[in-house]
């Protein structure tokens, strides 16, 4: 079946970079988009922009440039997610999740979600 | 401030019916964009549980049911269970933004 899923969490310092996989299985990754969407502790969904899984190029939400950076490893069907100049109030879970063009035209599925931690 | 507004938290008893509000603009739903609906368990990944106004996926039990009339959408949980406790997210297309934006999330007590 469709199925994303994301590598485990993290406990980051303030100033270090992480980086957060989103491998896909059950399609063909290069016909779905792939976006990402934070949670901070307590609050609701934030979207934070998305990767077009067929020419790599990264688009980035309001207050998403700089140091986030999406990519893509196709050969590996998997997406990532860098932050670099980790910050205290980065501390989320962060999901990966494909667009489905096809039947939805929204955010179906979802990974399971990756915690990221930073703190000294 | 979320540019898509639900309501804080709902409650109901079970067997009981609510309903879930989402208040949009001219730039998403009044620009034909769709609503869809999110529920999210405890310490789990959002799931999609309605999308394209009103479509339920393979799986989704009718006791939910979705609906939008002009710049307003709203989600219907009948005969309410217990494991329907949750977090509730309504999202869209915001042309004016360029951006999905999300609902600030609705929390749904079941009492």
């Amino acid at each position: 079946q469709v199925q994303l899923v994301q590598s485990g969490s993290e406990l980051k310092k303030p100033g270090a970079s992480v980086k957060v996989s989103c491998k896909a299985s059950g399609y063909t990754f290069s016909n779905y988009a792939l976006n990402w969407v934070r949670q901070a502790p307590g609050q609701g969904l934030e979207w934070m922009g998305w990767i077009n899984t067929n020419t790599g190029n990264p688009t980035y939400a309001q207050g998403f440039t700089g140091r986030f950076v999406f990519s893509l490893d196709t050969s590996v069907s998997t997406a990532y997610l860098q932050i670099s100049s980790l910050k205290p109030e980065d501390t989320a879970v962060y999901y990966c999740a494909r667009k489905d063009d096809l039947l939805t035209y929204t955010f179906d599925p979802w990974g399971q979600g990756t915690l990221v931690f930073v703190s000294s | 401030q979320s540019v898509l507004t639900q309501p804080p938290s709902v409650s109901g008893a079970p067997g009981q019916r609510v309903t879930i509000s989402c208040t949009g603009s001219s730039s998403n739903f009044g620009a034909g964009y769709d609503v869809h609906w999110y529920q999210q368990l405890p310490g789990t990944a959002p799931k999609l549980l309605i999308y394209g106004n009103s479509n339920r996926p393979s799986g989704v039990p009718d006791r939910f049911s979705g609906s939008m009339s002009g710049t307003s959408a709203s989600l219907a949980i009948t005969g309410l269970q217990a494991e329907d406790e949750a977090d509730y997210y309504c999202h869209s297309y915001d042309t004016s933004l360029s951006a999905w934006v999300f609902g600030g999330g609705t929390k749904l007590t079941v009492l």
